[in-house]
């Protein structure tokens, strides 16, 4: 079962235009959440996080929203370039369990045309 | 500062033979975890060690062990390898305890 779902396999955006990657969870106990990017034959670069204690993270062109009733948080990349084309991955952690590993989802594909 | 390293690269082996994997966590990070990436799929955790101990595991075989040296430098052992083992076998680091985690490159392993 899974407990990170991105639903959207792949995105194609244009340069300069927003970007929104989404992501949802539905173990209740996740309560720090994570964002990757990941470029080929590179391992994933920490790009952005949020605590469930927050609503909002912003660093830069990438934004982070996490709506905790809905379970869902997004990632905002405006503008996007087309250097943010690679693979994004959305992660959790229980910060108050025991378990120190994070709970990747499956990743979106990112393409910024030029 | 020196990040994550990983060794090798790539590595190819048959079935029923077994791997070493190795990996250097950043300087001052005690934790080091890893995670199969396999075709198609997401990250799946592996193992987690800090201050040389085996802190949790996931969802694998006990084919699949590794140690954390007095370095904080880990292996990861997978033993009577399978086809199914072909993937991308991923190591990070953070402090204990926290986040984020960092990644290294890396190493593709792939059974003939």
């Amino acid at each position: 079962d899974q407990q990170v779902k991105q639903n959207s396999p792949s995105l194609s955006v244009q340069e300069g235009r927003i970007s929104i990657l989404n992501c949802d969870y539905t173990n209740s106990m996740f309560d720090y959440f994570l964002w990757y990017k990941k470029y080929p034959a590179e391992g994933p670069t920490f790009l952005i996080s949020i605590s469930s204690i927050k609503d909002k993270n912003e660093d830069g062109r990438f934004t982070v929203f996490l709506n905790k009733s809905a379970k869902h948080l997004s990632l905002h990349i405006v503008p996007s370039q087309p250097g943010d084309s690679a693979v994004y991955f959305c992660a959790a952690w229980n910060y108050g369990g025991s378990q120190g590993n994070l709970i990747f989802g499956k990743g979106t594909k990112l393409s910024v045309k030029p | 500062e020196a990040g994550v390293t990983q060794s090798p690269t790539h590595l190819i082996k048959t079935r029923g033979q077994q791997a070493t994997l190795r990996c250097s966590p950043i300087s001052g990070h005690t934790s080091v975890y890893w995670y199969q990436q396999a075709l198609g799929l997401g990250l799946q955790f592996l193992l987690w060690y800090d201050e040389g101990e085996e802190r949790n595991r996931g969802n694998f075989p006990p084919r699949f062990s590794g140690r954390q040296f007095p370095n904080y430098s880990s292996e990861l052992n997978v033993n009577a390898l399978e086809l199914e083992d072909s993937a991308l076998y991923l190591c990070a680091s953070s402090l204990v305890g926290s986040q984020p985690q960092h990644f290294g490159d890396g190493t593709r392993l792939s059974i003939l």
